[in-house]
């Protein structure tokens, strides 16, 4: 257990609507991560995080905004979110220091817009 | 880009037989790391082993060991003994030695193998 938590697990919303998912944290790890998980797709890195107010793009960030304003929470937020947004979220950590450790992801949340 | 090919979208197997899962890349790199993840039908995605690159001896967790073939980008996953618990699917990733921005920074995973245990 890597001690990572993702609010809310489960979130149905509408299309247009602001959406934002939260990752927390308890070990003060630098390096955090948003992926999305798709049928057929795998998981795909959205956004990732390098340290506090310091973040960049993955392979499918548009439509997304991520921020970081302390260790312990990264954002994900989805300005106004579309069907094709529809899908589940995991956030992950690198365990140790380094970018290239293991890394751990959280338990998901499963986000609809209809 | 790296590309990560599973090319078994599903697998059976019996209780206590032993299973092979297909995993090959594609990479110029020659440093590099290699990760099987299981996802279970509760959805938490667990690792199941790591291979570095620069290791020539094959990885291996308990019943889960992995064959390492480097030059033929192969990365293979033997689960021993099949238990029931290991029913799920299981995901091959691949990650790049070091940082280098530009949204080379997380793992690329393959789509997937689904593993069936029949008792």
């Amino acid at each position: 257990d890597a001690g990572i938590t993702q609010s809310p697990r489960h979130k149905v919303t509408e299309t247009g609507t602001p959406v934002t998912l939260r990752c927390h944290q308890t070990e003060n790890h630098r390096y955090m991560y948003w992926y999305r998980q798709d049928p057929g797709h795998g998981l795909r890195l959205i956004h990732y995080s390098y340290g506090v107010k310091d973040t960049d793009k993955g392979e499918v960030s548009d439509g997304y905004s991520v921020s970081r304003s302390k260790t312990e929470d990264f954002l994900l937020t989805l300005e106004s979110a579309t069907s094709s947004q529809t899908s589940v979220y995991f956030c992950a950590i690198s365990e140790g220091g380094q970018v290239t450790d293991t890394q751990y992801f959280g338990p998901g949340t499963r986000l609809t817009v209809l | 880009a790296q590309t990560v090919t599973q090319s078994q979208p599903e697998m059976s197997v019996q209780e206590a037989e032993t299973v092979t899962l297909s995993c090959t890349y594609d990479t110029s790199e020659s440093d590099y790391y290699l990760f099987w993840y299981k996802q279970p039908p509760s959805r938490q995605m667990i690792l199941v082993i790591r291979q570095e690159a620069y290791k020539q001896q094959n990885a291996t967790e308990n019943r889960f060991s992995v064959n390492f073939q480097k030059a033929a980008k192969s990365f293979s996953l033997k689960i021993s003994d099949s238990q029931l618990g290991d029913a799920a699917m299981y995901f091959c990733a691949y990650r790049s030695q070091g940082y280098s921005g530009g949204g080379a920074d997380g793992l690329t995973f393959g789509k997937g193998t689904h593993l069936i245990i029949q008792p």
